[in-house]
């Protein structure tokens, strides 16, 4: 079944310690989404990838790094995690034709992260 | 700006009972979309219905029904004899439908539980 993947579901990381997070896709969606969701909170989008171009969200700290190395992945990179940090990540992805409607986003299961 | 409210924050009902969660939304665009997802314990966001500014039709799906009145700007979403398997958070969700930034905005959740 064409879906989205997460590796890991759940990764704990030290305080500080660079910390990597995978989705992976096989719907050949040319869009790809990195949210934050914390805690009884709705999902806070961080940055997204039209095909190659990286769109950051103004508010998204810089300690957030993605990289796209082709149409299937994605990365999320933080740098430096703190404490602030531990939450839920959720990848998405949606086809976008540029002067078309908006499409669905669908998502993977998430990665919880825990900060220690 | 827009802006998705969900004004309840928690439900629970019992096994069988019906139910409605609301979702009330503020865009200055004349095209939009409107979502709902559903988000189990599990984590993973799941869509459920996409509707378009344009198409106020109430659309029906076994158990789930959704009320679209721009009039109210309101997109409600109505489960009938719900069962246990519906305990999850349910977020509602807009989006533009054109524009270089492909955001969804998402309300701040409603968690339904369903006792047996």
């Amino acid at each position: 079944d064409a879906m989205v993947i997460q590796n890991p579901r759940y990764q704990v990381t030290q305080f500080g310690k660079p910390v990597t997070l995978s989705c992976s896709q096989t719907l050949n969606h040319n869009v790809m989404y990195w949210y934050q969701q914390k805690s009884s909170q709705a999902p806070k989008l961080l940055f997204h990838y039209y095909d190659k171009d990286f769109n950051n969200e103004a508010d998204t700290p810089d300690n957030f790094q993605s990289r796209r190395p082709n149409t299937s992945f994605c990365f999320l990179d933080i740098r430096s995690p703190g404490l602030g940090d531990a939450a839920m990540y959720l990848c998405a992805t949606s086809i976008s034709r540029g002067t078309s409607p908006t499409d669905t986003q669908y998502f993977g299961p998430g990665t919880r992260l825990t900060v220690l | 700006a827009q802006k998705v409210t969900q004004a309840q924050t928690e439900i629970s009902v019992v096994e069988k009972e019906d139910v409605t969660l609301d979702c009330v939304y503020e865009t200055r665009d004349t095209t939009y979309y409107l979502f709902w997802y559903k988000q189990p314990p599990s984590g993973e966001l799941v869509f459920l219905i996409r509707r378009n500014s344009f198409d106020e039709q109430n659309e029906i799906s076994g158990r789930y029904s959704w009320n679209f009145q721009k009039s109210t700007s309101s997109f409600n979403f109505t489960i009938t004899a719900s069962q246990v398997v519906d305990s999850a958070v349910y977020f509602c969700a807009l989006s533009e439908a054109e524009g270089g930034s492909e955001k969804l905005v998402f309300g701040k959740g409603m968690k339904l539980t369903v006792n047996p």
